[in-house]
């Protein structure tokens, strides 16, 4: 089966450093990767989406890497904030309309001063 | 625009009752998704829809139905619940398929069965 597997324990990290959060999954490449952001008591809110053949994608402070040999994606957050706590979904999907994504457990971040 | 909305919020049920769970979006998203929250276990999907009129299993169906009468609402049914189905939903949808493009997040139903 697909799965994604994302470390359980919170990463805890002083304000102004980079975060990095690891995502590994299993059996063939997924086709996409996809990284959320969830809020205690909220829905996850999509950040970012790199494709198979994406080696990297950046959106201001975020940025997601895509190692198909290690079979692991990376989110980075650099200049990290308190605002920035929260916990971080990975999830992977394939093509076609039925595409659906797969989710992991999450990695909860707590920003601290 | 509200985007995906849920009703309700919370809700205690006994073992054996039943209840619908309502999702709308307002985007005119073909794609529905609806999945369950448990601690250590990540979001699980449940039941999806890939346009009106339509409906398939995901992960976890069994005890669940849905519908999708309307594009912009998908129902998911509990007919007799269990202490088992405790947990937090969420409905999601999106424009392309799901896997292709962001899914846009509900803010949950915490169902609690005792």
């Amino acid at each position: 089966s697909q799965k994604i597997e994302q470390n359980s324990e919170a990463l805890n990290i002083q304000e102004g450093k980079t975060a990095t959060l690891t995502c590994n999954y299993t059996n063939y490449s997924p086709a996409y990767l996809q990284w959320y952001r969830q809020d205690p008591g909220r829905g996850p809110v999509f950040l970012l989406l790199i494709r198979e053949n994406e080696k990297e994608k950046r959106k201001e402070r975020l940025k997601v890497t895509f190692d198909t040999t290690l079979k692991q994606s990376l989110f980075h957050i650099t200049a990290s904030q308190p605002a920035d706590s929260a916990t971080y979904l990975c999830a992977r999907s394939n093509t076609g309309t039925a595409s659906k994504l797969t989710f992991g457990t999450g990695t909860r971040l707590q920003v601290t001063l | 625009n509200a985007g995906v909305t849920q009703t309700p919020k919370f809700r205690v049920l006994k073992t054996g009752q039943s209840m619908t769970l309502l999702c709308a979006q307002d985007m005119n998203h073909e794609y529905m998704y609806w999945y369950r929250q448990d601690p250590g276990m990540g979001l699980r999907l449940i039941h999806y829809s890939v346009g009106e009129g339509t409906t398939a299993k995901g992960e976890v169906p069994d005890g669940y139905n849905v519908s999708r009468l309307k594009k912009q609402n998908f129902l998911l049914g509990l007919e007799s619940a269990a202490p088992s189905q405790t947990s937090v939903y969420f409905c999601a949808s999106s424009y392309p398929p799901g896997g292709l493009a962001e899914q846009y997040f509900g803010p949950g139903t915490r169902l609690t069965v005792t």
